[in-house]
């Protein structure tokens, strides 16, 4: 079935340095692929997203690269700020599947 | 005004309980879900319902219904409740789209204790 999985499940970085997640999907018709921040408490928020028609895309600190071939997308996130600690969560889905299927999830903790 | 909405926020109940939690969306959208996240935070797709029609079941025990009876509600059942049950459940919506399911708006989340 679909799985997408998610590394590193922790990650602790400095203030000011990048953070970066990388995820991996199996179903290769998923062609939708959003990241989600979840802080402590709170709903999944989307930060950014990208389709399979495009190779990068960047707002700001954050971009998400992605490699259709390997099936790889990441998430990459510039001058950490303390705010920016939550889980973050990569995911895909695909047209006509009526589910998006969510990597386990990255506790990112930012250090000030 | 909240774009999606679920209720109660919180349920404390004995095994074997009946317990349910109400959900809504003022977004337009035709797509809801049920998600559960369990303690260690993964979130796992129950039910999908495209038009008030059920679309995905991901293999859910039959303990849980869910009930849509018009496109901005999704409501979910929980029959004889059980200690696995304990997690914290999310509706969510989407606007059915071309390309995937579009991006997913959550709903506060309900967390359920089963004691």
């Amino acid at each position: 079935g679909e799985n997408v999985e998610q590394h590193p499940s922790t990650l602790s970085v400095q203030e000011g340095d990048s953070a970066v997640i990388k995820c991996t999907y199996s179903d290769s018709a998923s062609n939708y692929f959003p990241w989600y921040k979840q802080e402590l408490g709170k709903r999944p928020q989307l930060i950014i997203d990208i389709r399979s028609n495009v190779g990068e895309k960047k707002d700001q600190r954050i971009a998400v690269t992605l490699n259709k071939t390997a099936k790889h997308f990441s998430l990459h996130i510039t001058e950490t700020q303390p705010e920016d600690s939550a889980v973050y969560f990569c995911a895909a889905s695909r047209t006509g599947g009526f589910k998006t299927i969510f990597g386990a999830g990255t506790r990112l903790f930012v250090k000030a | 005004d909240t774009a999606v909405s679920q209720t109660p926020k919180y349920l404390v109940t004995q095994m074997g309980n009946d317990k349910s939690i109400k959900c809504e969306q003022n977004l337009g959208h035709d797509t809801m879900y049920w998600y559960k996240q369990d303690s260690k935070k993964f979130l796992k797709i129950m039910f999908s319902y495209n038009n008030k029609e059920l679309i995905i079941n991901e293999t859910v025990p039959n303990r849980f219904s869910p009930k849509s009876p018009d496109k901005a509600h999704l409501n979910l059942h929980i029959n004889s409740l059980e200690l696995g049950d304990s997690a914290v459940y999310f509706c969510a919506s989407s606007r059915f789209q071309n390309l995937g399911t579009g991006e997913l708006f959550f709903g506060e989340g309900s967390r359920l204790t089963v004691l």
